[in-house]
């Protein structure tokens, strides 16, 4: 089937400016992720959905960041005020069960000018 | 703490020349151990889940083996589209529900 879609694929915003990134997750995961991938650095989670379960936002930079989830569809990740510092690939990813592996989007670019 | 180091962090080998990548981990238990290549401009693509010592798993030129400390992702006869950056992560209980990753061998096979 289809796999994790991630929208835009880029995205350029000035400094201050408030962004949304999307993400369509496999259909039937119950779990979702978002990371942030700073350019040669490692996975950095940000925030993880499950269900209707309370997110685990505790990986959330600052209270610029926030992140929705409705039902086990779709999500979207809201920077506002971005900092040149939020420039990053931020990747969603999504899981069936308990112990299964993450598959992964190819990511939103954004780049705070 | 809980870490995830993968070494190197940059190989180049020629074409058939075989090698290995190796993640260590110092977690207190392993949900699973899950390898990942990820090439420029897309996001990590899953090759393997390891769950206990002693596994192993394969496909293709890659074989992942897993102790009570450290994983390898052994590479035979490694071929110029095997080039990527390989990711491991883990997964450990009571910490609900991240994975740890590491940050990653680059791997470049020349012709």
């Amino acid at each position: 089937g289809a796999g994790v879609s991630q929208s835009p694929s880029n995205k350029v915003t000035e400094k201050g400016k408030d962004v949304e990134l999307r993400c369509d997750p496999i259909s039937g995961h119950t779990a979702l992720y978002w990371y942030r991938q700073r350019l040669g650095q490692g996975l950095e989670f940000l925030i993880y959905f499950q269900g209707n379960s309370a997110p685990d936002k505790s990986g959330l930079p600052s209270d610029r960041f926030s992140a929705e989830r409705t039902g086990e569809s779709v999500s979207t990740l809201t920077i506002q005020r971005t900092q040149q510092e939020d420039s990053a690939v931020y990747l969603c990813a999504s899981r069936r069960v308990y112990n299964s592996p993450l598959h992964f989007g190819n990511g939103t670019r954004l780049t705070v000018t | 703490e809980d870490q995830v180091t993968q070494s190197p962090e940059a190989l180049r080998l020629q074409e058939g020349e075989s090698s290995s990548l190796n993640c260590s981990y110092t977690v207190s238990g392993l949900r699973g151990l899950f390898w990942y290549r990820q090439d420029p401009g897309k996001g990590p693509e899953f090759l393997f889940t390891l769950y206990s010592a002693g596994e192993e798993k394969e496909k293709e030129r890659l074989k992942a083996t897993l102790t009570k400390k450290e994983s390898f992702l052994h590479i035979t006869a490694p071929k110029p589209e095997d080039s990527a950056t390989y990711l491991c992560a883990v997964q450990v209980p009571n910490t609900g529900n991240q994975f740890y990753f590491g940050t990653g061998t680059s791997l470049t096979v020349i012709p």
